[in-house]
């Protein structure tokens, strides 16, 4: 059974930088693709992008800037990375897998809200 | 790219029928056979109901059924019980190689 679990600081200051971690477990990262997805409070669901199996990566177009993801195999994590934050940041953040050439999220990690403020 | 657009709120007595609609444009609903729904309930992360138009997973009821004509897709919910009050979203994949997921829906069960 593939469990995802995210991880990072809940509060970020603006124009920082907001990181965060998805450990997964049930499953190797190398055999799959995984994804980061947003949610504002009281909003809908944002894709941010994803991590290959082959370690390439695909981001929204409208965060592309600022977005980083990257995996780690040794230990079975990939990360978000999104500078230069603002309160629109701020939202309830999900890690999933998304099995390569599919194109459905399943399953979905617990998510995390990151609050942006000073 | 713009969300998928969905009604703000559907509602059902238990044991009717409920239709979601999801509508969206030729270069993501319409385009391509990659539309999926998911449920979510308060505080819960989403949960995968169908994939691609109308697959659904193991474990999932055959109470769930979806569907699409054209730029718009469908989750329909039939015998309504009160574990299916949730908020719905839909999501397809886009021509920008990129997925978007619809305004989301409010199901309650009267």
């Amino acid at each position: 059974q593939v469990q995802l679990q995210e991880s990072g600081p809940g509060l970020v200051k603006p124009s920082e930088t907001l990181s965060l971690t998805c450990t997964v477990s049930g499953a190797s990262i190398s055999s799959y693709d995984w994804s980061w997805i947003r949610q504002p409070p009281g909003k809908g669901l944002e894709w941010i992008g994803d991590i290959y199996s082959s370690g390439t990566t695909n981001y929204n177009p409208s965060l592309k800037s600022r977005v980083t993801i990257s995996a780690d195999t040794s230990k079975n994590q990939f990360s978000l990375k999104l500078s230069s934050v603002t309160a629109a940041d701020t939202a309830v953040h999900y890690c999933a897998r998304r099995r390569s050439w599919y194109n459905w999220f399943d399953p979905w990690g617990q998510g995390t809200l990151v609050t942006v403020s000073s | 790219q713009s969300a998928l657009t969905q009604p703000a709120s559907v509602s059902g007595s238990p044991g009717q029928s409920i239709t979601i609609s999801c509508t969206g444009t030729s270069s993501d609903v319409g385009g391509y056979n990659y539309v999926s729904w998911y449920q979510q309930h308060p505080g819960k992360a989403p949960k995968l109901m169908i994939y691609d138009v109308s697959n659904r997973p193991s474990g999932v009821s055959n109470r769930f059924s979806g569907s699409k004509s054209g730029n718009t897709a469908s989750l329909t919910i039939s015998g309504l019980q009160a574990e299916d009050e949730a908020d719905y979203y839909c999501s397809s994949y886009t021509s920008s190689n990129s997925y978007v997921f619809g305004t989301g829906t409010k199901v309650t069960v009267l």
